[in-house]
């Protein structure tokens, strides 16, 4: 396609679930983000993948929360034992890969997780 | 880390008029400003964006400036349309080789666009 897709669009499972959320980026993208938009606020970062290596993992919450990348491209978000406080819209983002930093982000529809 | 605040939260202006929204950054390494639209229901947008290395960039009705000493850049809107009626967020973020260029972002701004 020719945006960043994500699926579900919409999940609501009960507190405790375990939820996985999708990400296809951009074809060609080797920079891969998820972010996480609570009601009515900006968006966090949550973990960075360029190809299948996260080097930044600074934003998860907690170790309930894990994603992986396979073959440089569609990437999955696990949140396992959900809360309440997991709630949220989670949002991807894929970029070109570059020598000098810097390119824009573009992204998906998110998935809006409710828990229930 | 970068902290990066937004204003104002709300802003009503008249169709026809121009609407401007602030943001400032707290780290002085930030050489990355994009801005983002998000409609309800939709990811954010991008609309503009400016690097470290220039003070003003313009896209038709849409125009953004960056002063690097005082940490703060700003959208400017003109000539609103009630299309322009969103969120609208500002971002930091340090480039490095290779990135990591992970956008913090500030709080959005509700921008309603009054006919």
């Amino acid at each position: 396609g020719a945006g960043v897709s994500q699926s579900p669009s919409n999940k609501v499972t009960e507190k405790g679930k375990d939820v996985e959320l999708r990400c296809d980026p951009i074809s060609g993208h080797t920079a891969l983000y998820w972010y996480r938009q609570s009601l009515g606020q900006g968006l966090e970062f949550l973990i960075y993948f360029q190809g299948n290596s996260a080097p930044d993992k600074s934003g998860l919450p907690s170790d309930r929360f894990s994603a992986e990348r396979t073959g440089g491209s569609v990437s999955t978000l696990t949140i396992q034992r959900t809360q309440q406080e997991d709630s949220a819209v989670y949002l991807c983002a894929s970029s070109p890969e570059t020598l000098s930093g810097n390119q824009p982000q573009h992204f998906g529809d998110g998935t809006r997780l409710s828990i229930l | 880390g970068e902290n990066v605040e937004q204003h104002p939260s709300t802003l009503s202006v008249q169709e026809g008029d121009s609407a401007v929204i602030k943001c400032t950054y707290s780290d002085s390494a930030s050489n990355y400003f994009p801005w983002y639209k998000q409609e309800l229901g939709k990811g954010p947008q991008l609309i503009i964006d400016i690097r470290s290395n220039v003070g003003e960039k313009k896209d038709q009705r849409i125009a953004v400036t960056l002063n690097k000493t005082a940490k703060h850049f700003s959208l400017h809107i003109t000539e609103t349309q009630p299309e322009d009626s969103a969120v609208y967020f500002c971002a930091a973020s340090i480039g490095a080789n290779f990135g990591n260029e992970k956008l913090t972002f500030g709080t959005g701004t509700r921008l309603t666009i009054i006919p």
